[in-house]
């Protein structure tokens, strides 16, 4: 069984400064965990992956996240805000055993003030 | 194409009307899947298939809820008599070969929403 809490619906934030969108997660097998972000009215784009590798995952647009498997978690972070940041994120959760099938946390909202 | 494509972007039905959605993944991708995302809700697992076959159906919420896909190409969602609780956005992804694995991304259209009046 798999799981993916987001900790908060909502985040906000001002333009420059940092983002940190929290995710744990709970997987009886190795987890895979990955991030999404969904821009209005369109599809969802991979910001990056963890796959047992390095546990520090840099991604695209400045953002990234690390795997803590003591603390079960893979938060999402970026040093300095900007308006364009401004979106639905999802973390996402795979086991190595089971089905595969991908699950996604309940999103957290991006919001960043001029 | 380039990416997965979804048709229609929007439909507006009644009440009890048949809907259907459709999905064209990346060409070559042999994993489709299906979700479901309600206004302010996270995804919702419904299908996935592998080639022309769907292996894990678990999520589709009722009868009224079909799929197939044909020629490990396109997908058709279907929903019968359709309720306002069937309101969302569904959404189509791929994958290809790589992509099975637990460690592979998924590619995603930008989905059909569905309004049911």
């Amino acid at each position: 069984a798999q799981s993916v809490t987001q900790l908060d619906s909502h985040v906000s934030v001002s333009e420059g400064t940092p983002v940190l969108l929290r995710c744990n997660y709970s997987s009886s097998y190795s987890p895979s965990l990955f991030w999404y972000v969904q821009h209005p009215n369109k599809g969802l784009q991979l910001l990056l992956k963890y796959t047992s590798a390095a546990t520090l995952v840099k991604g695209i647009n400045g953002f990234e996240a690390e795997f803590k498997k003591s603390e079960t978690s893979f938060h999402l972070t970026k040093p300095s805000a900007h308006m364009s940041d401004a979106a639905e994120y999802f973390c996402v959760v795979r086991s190595s055993g089971g089905s595969y099938i991908p699950t996604f946390g309940r999103g957290t909202s991006l919001i960043v003030h001029p | 194409g380039a990416g997965v494509s979804q048709s229609p972007s929007n439909k507006v039905t009644e009440k009890g009307k048949d809907v259907e959605l459709r999905c064209d993944p990346i060409s070559g991708h042999t994993a489709l899947y299906w979700y479901r995302q309600r206004l302010g809700q996270g995804l919702e697992f419904l299908i996935y298939f592998q080639g022309n076959s769907a292996p894990d159906k678990s999520g589709l919420p009722s009868d009224r809820f079909s799929a197939e896909r044909t020629g490990e190409s396109v997908s058709t969602l279907t929903i019968q008599r359709t309720q306002q609780e069937d309101s969302a956005v569904y959404l189509c992804a791929s994958s290809n070969q790589a992509g099975l694995g637990p460690t592979g991304e998924l590619f995603f259209g930008e989905g059909s929403r569905l309004t049911v009046l």
